[in-house]
């Protein structure tokens, strides 16, 4: 059971450029969620997918856009990558029902 | 909008000290109130939660004090120990609400 799973664990873009994160959860959860995480800024929604089918804006949606492409799998895009985007992406899942959120290792962008 | 703010944004404590993180909300609709804690490269984890019908909640060392007329709470770590130096976030959402709002998260260093 490995738990919610992110590819890749780092990467360097150039401005412009573009670029799909993935993530991946074997916990049959019904939600997954996008974060993006900036020193003195917290952890920030990008999307989330409240089941498989379902995708909807967080707070910070914009430069972004996202997949569910079934139930395990949920992946975040950069069409045209920014300097403003190098953050620590996380991806995070739950179950209906409970509240607790589980969250992958990460992904560190930087864009130059 | 930062719904959820979180002080300090940076604590230094002595082994066996007691480290007391702070928070508060706006949204009055909010009756869930997570911890997170989150160790360096790695994806935040739940630590502790709690929900208005108590004023605290004890898990082990970590403790939850919850003011519903202030709308504030905390987070207080008996006899803290060099592991637990990590990132702490506190969040808030309304029960069963697909979202969570974080704060910004304080980075704790227990020294030895």
């Amino acid at each position: 059971n490995a738990g919610v799973t992110q590819t890749p664990k780092f990467q360097v873009l150039k401005t412009g450029q573009s670029m799909t994160l993935q993530c991946a959860q074997d916990m049959n959860h019904n939600s997954m969620y996008w974060y993006r995480q900036d020193p003195g800024m917290g952890l920030r929604l990008i999307y989330y997918s409240a089941s498989e089918g379902t995708t909807d804006k967080g707070e910070v949606p914009n430069g972004y856009n996202v997949s569910r492409l079934n139930k395990r799998e949920f992946s975040l895009r950069l069409e045209s990558a920014a300097p403003s985007q190098t953050s620590v992406y996380f991806c995070a899942s739950k179950v209906a029902g409970v509240e607790t959120q589980y969250f992958g290792p990460g992904t560190r962008l930087l864009v130059l | 909008q930062q719904q959820v703010k979180q002080s300090p944004q940076s604590l230094i404590v002595q082994k066996g000290g007691i480290p007391i993180i702070n928070c508060a909300y706006e949204n009055t609709a909010f009756d869930y109130f997570p911890w997170y804690q989150q160790f360096p490269g790695k994806g935040p984890a739940l630590l502790i939660a709690i929900r208005p019908d108590v004023s605290e909640k004890k898990e082990g060392r970590f403790t939850i004090s919850f003011n519903k007329s202030a709308k504030q709470f905390s987070l207080h770590i008996m006899d803290s120990q060099p592991g637990d130096s990590a990132t702490y976030f506190c969040a808030a959402s309304p029960w069963g609400a697909q979202k969570l709002v974080f704060g910004q998260g304080t980075r704790l260093t227990i020294n030895p």
